[in-house]
C-alpha cells in the first residue's frame, strides 16, 4: 500500500486481557518503530527493528510489552495483562534505510482498557 | 538530543503565512532541525529537515539562524488543512530514536 497500515483502529480491552497490535509497513522499507502517544502528549519511543532484527527495546515499559518483526515486515505490538495506564495511541512508523529520519507513521491503534 | 522549546499554541489567519518559532539554544553539530506536524487523529508527518543552511519543499520552508540556536518554520500560505500540532525536534544522526516533546498547536481561523 502507500501508506503504513495500522489495525485494529480502535481497541477496547478488559483489564487483564492481552492485545496484539498490527503494523503494516511500507513495502521495501528497512526500519520499523513502534511509539506511544498519551492524550495530549508527544509521541514516545517504544521500540525499533531494523529488518527483523529488534535493535533497540529500550522505550517498551514493561515486560508486559513485547514486540516482533519475524520475517522483516509486519510487525505486532503485544501486550500482555493490559493495565489501565496502558491507555494510549500506538502508533508505528517505517523509514526506507536507517539513516533517513523523515519516517512514515500510521495513524495509530487507540487502546483503550477499561 | 538537544531540549527545544515551542510555544504552546498560536493562531494564524487563513491564506497568510504561518510563522512557527522554535528555540535549540543547546543543539550540538551533529543534530539536524526536523520538523513534523499531527492533524487531528492521524499519525504524525514528516515536514522538512536541515542543518545550518535554510530549506525549502513543496510544503515549507526552514530558516535556521546561523549560530543555529533557534529556527522558524514557514507555512507560507496557511489553509485550515494545516491546523495541527507541529514538533520541532534537534536529532543527532545515527540515532534512530526521534524524540517528540508537546509540539505547538497551530489553529488557522477562516
Amino acid at each position: 500500500g502507500a501508506g503504513v497500515s495500522q489495525s485494529p483502529r480502535y481497541k477496547v480491552a478488559k483489564r487483564g486481557q492481552d492485545v496484539a497490535l498490527r503494523c503494516d509497513p511500507i513495502s521495501g522499507h528497512v526500519s520499523l518503530f513502534w511509539y506511544q502517544q498519551a492524550l495530549g502528549q508527544g509521541p514516545e519511543f517504544l521500540t525499533y527493528f531494523q529488518n527483523e532484527a529488534q535493535l533497540d527495546k529500550s522505550g517498551l515499559p514493561s515486560d508486559r510489552f513485547f514486540a516482533e518483526r519475524p520475517e522483516g515486515s509486519v510487525s505486532t505490538l503485544k501486550i500482555q495483562r493490559t493495565q489501565q495506564e496502558d491507555s494510549a495511541v500506538y502508533l508505528c512508523a517505517s523509514s526506507l534505510s536507517a539513516d533517513w529520519y523523515g519516517y512514515t507513521f500510521g495513524s495509530g491503534t487507540r487502546l483503550t482498557v477499561v | 538530543d538537544a531540549k527545544t522549546t515551542q510555544p504552546t499554541s498560536m493562531d494564524c489567519a487563513e491564506g497568510r503565512a504561518a510563522n512557527l518559532p522554535c528555540n535549540h539554544s543547546t543543539i550540538s553539530g551533529n543534530e539536524y532541525v526536523y520538523w513534523y506536524r499531527q492533524i487531528h487523529s492521524q499519525g504524525p508527518q514528516y515536514i522538512i529537515h536541515g542543518l545550518k543552511n535554510n530549506e525549502t519543499n513543496e510544503m515549507a520552508s526552514l530558516i535556521i539562524t546561523e549560530d543555529r540556536k533557534s529556527s522558524t518554520l514557514i507555512l507560507p500560505h496557511a489553509t485550515l488543512r494545516d491546523t495541527a500540532v507541529y514538533y520541532c525536534i534537534a536529532h543527532p544522526f545515527g540515532n534512530e530514536k526521534l524524540t517528540f516533546g508537546t509540539g505547538t498547536r497551530l489553529t488557522i481561523i477562516p
